[in-house]
């Protein structure tokens, strides 16, 4: 158990669908994170919360959209989703921009 | 283009053995250097980094050697256990910030008994 729990473990959902990924750390930390794991890809950074505020957004399209409440929580909101966007979603918390990451055990989305 | 490269998708080493992990990267501007550990069913776990001040930096069973000539780093364990088979990443950053971590695909790894 890191401190970091994710919901829901699995999802499958249509490419009309709307739904979303929650996150939630309970470390006191302050930077959030979403990254995306493909079949055989590197994780990849999708976007960076720091104090709630938006640091970065890694070129992702727009039918992903995060949400950062506090600096406890992050959601990931998807709509109109493609086949190619299956793949595992990593949350992960860190104190500050510049420290270790810790992960959450991730959302398997398949989208049909 | 991948910028940290992980070229062994898998490895297979002798409970009580050395087990050596390769990652090599492309960016001259990396400067500090990170290995995750993950389970399956479960988020990567972080288990050692090293700045590019240094050339080696030991944690137990684990140390991590940087050749920064040859961009070049390896994740040591020794001796390995049952309980180390996972995938492993290697991860680089230019800024000493988790905004710019870049990963390798990862090397699984396998303790034979």
């Amino acid at each position: 158990e890191t401190g970091v729990t994710q919901t829901p473990r699995h999802l499958v959902m249509g490419m009309t669908n709307k739904k979303s990924l929650k996150c939630e750390q309970h470390l006191g930390h302050n930077a959030m994170y979403w990254y995306k794991q493909s079949a055989k890809k590197p994780l990849e950074l999708m976007f960076v919360y720091n104090f709630k505020e938006q640091t970065e957004n890694n070129s992702v399209p727009s039918r992903f959209s995060p949400e950062c409440p506090n600096s406890s929580h992050l959601f990931l909101h998807l709509h109109t989703l493609q086949p190619e966007d299956s793949a595992l979603y990593l949350c992960a918390s860190s104190v500050a921009a510049n420290e270790k990451l810790f992960f959450g055990s991730g959302t398997q989305l398949s989208v049909l | 283009d991948q910028q940290v490269k992980q070229n062994s998708p898998s490895l297979s080493v002798q409970e009580g053995r050395i087990s050596i992990l390769n990652c090599d990267y492309t960016n001259s501007m990396f400067d500090y250097f990170l290995w995750y550990k993950k389970y399956p069913a479960e988020g990567p776990t972080f288990l050692i980094s090293i700045s590019s001040i240094k050339d080696k930096n030991e944690d137990g069973r684990f140390t991590v050697f940087l050749n920064k000539s040859a961009k070049h780093l390896s994740l040591h364990i020794v001796p390995s256990q049952p309980g180390d088979s996972a995938v492993y990443f290697c991860a680089a950053s230019a800024e000493f910030g988790n905004e710019k971590l870049t990963f390798g695909t990862g090397t699984r790894l396998t303790i034979i008994p």
